[in-house]
């Protein structure tokens, strides 16, 4: 049982750039979302989603699209990659429709924007 | 949300019980608090949840008095590994869409 994937590791773009990050998770979870982190801070969420087909924003969705067309996946787009998005990013997921749950995240992504 | 506050870091010694605190005074009815632990490069792990009164279990217990305005994580025995940055969130829900994170409590377990 993987758990979260999240791939790749490490990544350095250039300004202006665009890259997906991809996550995956094989435990049928209904919702999964994207957070990142900056050094000293705790984790931000950007979007999120509750099934294949739905998604919506968090506290920090700018510059980043979401889709999610398969329960399993759930990729971040970066359109135009700026040093601002420079940070280590986070895909979790969790079981839908109980309140009592835990979330599942995946090993990170250290994005480089220079 | 109800916005939590942590002690910003902690020391402690190996073999001792660490215990961190963490203030909710606007907790809601429906809220649970939840902790994660989050070592270097890796993402938080779920440690803990709670609505009210003492949850145990493998790892840590957590206690939650009776007006639920805080609540307190205990490690017993920590040991060198359990140096980790450890969040108190509450919520409605512990899913993986609501997750307000705050600073954290950095835990440095020294020898």
């Amino acid at each position: 049982n993987a758990g979260v994937t999240q791939t790749p590791k490490f990544q350095v773009l250039k300004t202006g750039q665009s890259m997906t990050l991809q996550c995956a998770q094989d435990m049928n979870h209904e919702y999964m979302s994207w957070y990142r982190q900056d050094p000293g801070m705790g984790l931000r969420l950007i979007h999120y989603s509750v099934g294949a087909g739905i998604t919506d924003q968090g506290e920090v969705p700018n510059g980043y699209n979401v889709s999610r067309s398969t329960t399993e996946d759930f990729p971040l787009r970066l359109l135009s990659a700026a040093p601002s998005q420079t940070s280590v990013y986070f895909c979790a997921s969790s079981y839908r429709g109980r309140l009592n749950t835990e979330a599942f995240f995946g090993q990170g992504t250290r994005l480089t924007v220079v | 949300l109800a916005k939590t506050t942590q002690p910003i870091s902690m020391d402690s010694y190996e073999g001792q019980e660490v215990n961190i605190t963490c203030s909710h005074n606007n907790i809601a009815t429906n809220d649970y608090i939840t902790w994660y632990q989050q070592f270097p490069s890796q993402g938080p792990r779920f440690i803990i949840q709670g609505y009210k009164t003492k949850v145990t279990n493998e790892v840590a217990s957590l206690f939650i008095p009776a007006d639920r305005k805080s609540s307190t994580l205990s490690l017993p025995r920590v040991s060198l590994s359990d140096t980790a940055v450890y969040y108190c969130l509450v919520g409605v829900s512990g899913s993986a869409r609501q997750l307000t994170f705050g600073s954290g409590t950095q835990l440095t377990v020294l020898p």
